[in-house]
Parts: structure tokens; sequence; C-alpha cells
């Protein structure tokens, strides 16, 4: 157990539709960073907070956003979901901006 | 432009045969260098990392790595690979001076033969 959780574990969605993707770091970390996994893209990332700020970002789409709250949770939201979006979407944490990841068990999107 | 390569995507070796994973970087100076294992339908676990010191790190479930400079490289071994060892494995480095980055390599899948 890193000690990172997520929120939910699967979730089945439409075309369209917007979903929320919900992580909280180990107790701690400053740092949260989003990841998308697929088998076609292998792993992406997406975006970085730290302290609550945007330090980075990767290959992250404009349909999708994040956030990182004052008690350090972030969440993922995406929306008008494609068939393309389903993946596996992992959070990690880490103490700062150099150190090691923290990985949590992932979220399973499928969009049908 | 800065960049993570691993060269193998699919390895296959023999239980109890020794393995080598190969990982090279571009990048001007020295990065922070991490290996991290993935087993099937887990999130990644941190193997070993370099920050700086010796160039030979140990890690967790027997693997080391080894950063050496002039090759821009940061290998990871075993010496004798176990069934469990069957994943895949990511080598990510962080690059500490400009503009932030956390790069990912894209993965080398290991197959471990009984």
């Amino acid at each position: 157990d890193s000690g990172v959780t997520q929120t939910p574990k699967h979730l089945i969605t439409a075309t369209g539709q917007r979903v929320t993707l919900r992580c909280s770091p180990r107790s701690g970390d400053l740092s949260v960073y989003w990841y998308q996994q697929s088998l076609d893209q292998g792993l992406q990332f997406l975006i970085q907070y730290y302290n609550g700020e945007e330090r980075a970002k990767g290959n992250i789409l404009e349909r999708f956003s994040a956030q990182q709250f004052p008690d350090l949770h972030s969440e993922l939201n995406l929306s008008s979901l494609e068939l393309g979006d389903s993946a596996l979407y992992f959070c990690a944490s880490s103490v700062d901006l150099w150190n090691e990841q923290y990985f949590g068990p992932g979220t399973r999107l499928t969009v049908t | 432009a800065q960049s993570v390569t691993q060269p193998d995507i699919h390895i296959t070796v023999s239980e109890g045969a020794s393995l080598e994973l190969r990982c090279n970087y571009s990048y001007g100076a020295t990065p922070y260098l991490f290996w991290y294992v993935q087993s099937p339908g887990q999130g990644l676990q941190l193997l070993l990392k370099y920050f700086s010191g010796d160039t030979l790190v140990q890690g967790i479930k027997g693997f080391e790595a080894e950063f050496k400079r002039s090759q821009s490289s940061f290998n990871l071994r075993k010496p004798s690979v176990h069934w469990s060892d069957a994943a895949e494995y990511f080598c990510a480095v962080a690059l500490t001076s400009g503009t932030y980055k956390y790069i990912f390599g894209t993965g080398t899948r290991l197959k471990v033969l009984a």
C-alpha cells in the first residue's frame, strides 16, 4: 500500500459525459501528479500540482482539467468523453518536486 | 529535447538467469534517476533511485542499477530472476534545472520462463 488513494476504482460512462476522479496523496506529500495509461499510448504524464499550484503540464487535453485543494487532495475532471479516453488513470504523490513518486492503484475509466 | 529511452520493449529470460534492462537519457546535466516496476493491474512502485554519490545503487527485491555519466545510462540489473519479477519496468528522470520535468520511458515488459 503506497498510501495514495484514488476513487473510484472503476468508472463506466457514455461518450459525451463528464467525470471526476479523486486522489488523496500520502500524508505529508505536497506534490500530486496525474497520468493516463493506455495500451496504445503507454504511460502519459498529464499534469502536476505542488502545494495547490500547477507546476508542470504534459499531454493533457483541453477537455481535461485538474486542481489541487487546500487539503492537498486533487481532482481530475474529464469532459466531453470520447471512446479513446478509456484508460487507466493514475495519481501519484511525492514529498517535493524532485523526489520519487508514490502511485495510487488507479481508476479504470471505460467510455462506451 | 530531453528524453528517456528504453530500447527493449519486451525481454524474456529464464528463471534464475541474470537480467539487465537498459535506460538511456538525453539531458545536458545529470538528472535524478529512478526505476519503477508495475505488476499487472497495479500502480507503479519505486525500485530504486539515484541522486548523487555512489554510482551503483541498491534497491528493493534484489535489484541494482548503475549510473554511467559517460554513456548517459542507468541500467537496471538483477543477478538471478524470479518468476515473480515478471512485470513492466519503467525508467524515469527528474530534470531539476530550468523547467521542471519528470519523464518516464516507454517501459520494458519482462517475461520469465519457468
